[in-house]
């Protein structure tokens, strides 16, 4: 069965950083791209990265270039968001989501809420 | 990176059919065969229902089917149920090699 279960999230202030973690089982990890994608509250999906599988590839919506940062450890079996300079707007519900090679996710996670205010 | 178009709310009574559509640019949705489209309950995580414009993963039932003219794609859910109730949301890849997601759309199960 595969799963994806997130964690790292909370409050955090302004300005401040938080590493999200991804653990993914029941499938070969080191065979798929990975995705991060978050949802405001009350709102809608927003995509935020993707890293391809052996982590050589990484891209980015504009909202969080350079400022987040997307890597996997094939060897742990596990996907991070490094988030830094982090804003109110970057408050939501991170999922993190597997999708086959050039296509879309198909398997997300329960998700972790990242709060950021002062 | 802007999102794909949704309508904001659809509804429909048991046992109609409901279409929703997806509009974005030749460089998303009418460039690629990659849409797919999400099922989403309050609370809980997506749910894919339909990828690479008109395919349904194993457990899916056949009446979630996908279609693509231009750059519209469209999700129609036919013999409507309750449980059918949710959010649902298109999301394509794009020629910036991300992905962008619609605004979402609520369907309501009279």
């Amino acid at each position: 069965e595969v799963q994806l279960v997130e964690s790292g999230g909370g409050l955090v202030q302004p300005g401040g950083s938080l590493r999200l973690s991804c653990a993914a089982s029941g499938f070969t990890f080191s065979s798929y791209w990975m995705h991060w994608v978050r949802q405001a509250p009350g709102k809608g999906l927003v995509w935020v990265s993707r890293i391809n599988s052996d982590g050589s590839s990484t891209s980015y919506a504009d909202s969080v270039k350079g400022r987040f940062t997307i890597s996997r450890d094939n060897a742990k079996n596990t996907l991070y968001l490094q988030m830094n300079s982090l804003r109110a707007e970057d408050t939501a519900v991170y999922y993190c989501a597997r999708a086959p090679p050039g296509s879309g996710p198909d398997y997300w996670g329960q998700g972790t809420l990242v709060t950021v205010s002062s | 990176q802007s999102a794909l178009t949704q309508p904001a709310s659809v509804s429909g009574s048991p046992g109609q059919s409901i279409t929703i559509s997806c509009t974005g640019t030749s460089s998303d949705v009418g460039g690629y065969n990659y849409v797919s489209w999400y099922q989403q309950h309050p609370g809980k995580a997506p749910k894919l229902m339909i990828y690479e414009v008109s395919n349904r993963p194993s457990g899916v039932p056949d009446r979630f089917s996908g279609s693509k003219s231009g750059n519209t794609a469209s999700l129609t859910i036919s013999g409507l149920q309750a449980e059918d109730e949710a959010d649902y949301y298109c999301s394509s890849y794009t020629s910036s090699s991300t992905e962008v997601f619609g605004g979402g759309t609520k369907l309501t199960v009279l």
